[in-house]
């Protein structure tokens, strides 16, 4: 599975929107994108996940480059609960052997 | 209702000994994971079941030893504790399925102390 690169941590105010980068340029064409977060002491929670087109749900935006080679993750109204490690994760479907390989993910704190 | 439930919450135990923990999921999902996340906060898989059959084992000691009575449970049980094994184990579980749509849905996590 493709390595993604993202900042370390970033900050948004409160009901703002938080823009989320992720790199990743060696992925290859078969390979989705996904999101993850996880709030302190709890475990991880799927966000959203794409391949070329971009997608949103209840939760989130995806916005995946034309040549994807890097996406971002939209929280359009961050609230003071949405801070959390929010990792970007690039992996292939591989049915029942596909894992989820974890980074060290972004850091967002959102401030009242 | 939770969804993935895993018990204990807590196990604080000495080196040496054998502890097991818990996951249950009520998801109907066909495969369960086991995860850790070490005092550095990075998370890795260990072991993956689909139909109570082992598919993934990522390279885990031998004093790990998961078992999946049927597809809804997934417990791991730990031989000869050591301080090394002191971490957050995370269950989870995902039906998978065409597309890339295989969410995993995560339990609330089981924090192991060795002393």
């Amino acid at each position: 599975d493709a390595k993604t690169t993202q900042p370390t941590s970033m900050d948004c105010a409160e009901g703002r929107a938080a823009n989320l980068p992720c790199n990743h340029s060696t992925i290859s064409g078969n390979e989705y994108v996904y999101w993850y977060r996880q709030i302190h002491s709890q475990g991880p929670q799927y966000i959203i996940h794409g391949l070329k087109n971009n997608e949103t749900n209840e939760m989130a935006s995806l916005i995946i480059t034309e040549d994807r080679k890097s996406s971002t993750l939209i929280l359009p109204h961050a609230t003071l609960r949405d801070t959390a490690v929010y990792y970007c994760i690039v992996r292939r479907f591989t049915g029942a052997n596909s894992k989820l390989t974890f980074g060290k993910g972004i850091t967002l704190s959102v401030r009242p | 209702d939770t969804a993935v439930s895993q018990t204990p919450k807590y196990l604080v135990t000495q080196m040496g000994n054998d502890k097991s923990i818990k996951c249950e999921q009520n998801l109907g999902h066909d495969t369960m994971y086991w995860y850790k996340q070490d005092s550095k906060k990075f998370l890795k898989i260990m072991f993956s079941y689909n139909n109570k059959e082992l598919i993934i084992n990522e390279t885990v000691p031998n004093r790990f030893s998961p078992k999946s009575p049927d597809k809804a449970h997934l417990n791991l049980h730990i031989n000869s504790l050591e301080l090394g094994d002191s971490a957050v184990y995370f269950c989870a579980s995902s039906q998978v399925s065409r597309g890339g749509r295989d969410e995993q849905y995560f339990g609330p996590g089981t924090r192991l102390t060795v002393t």
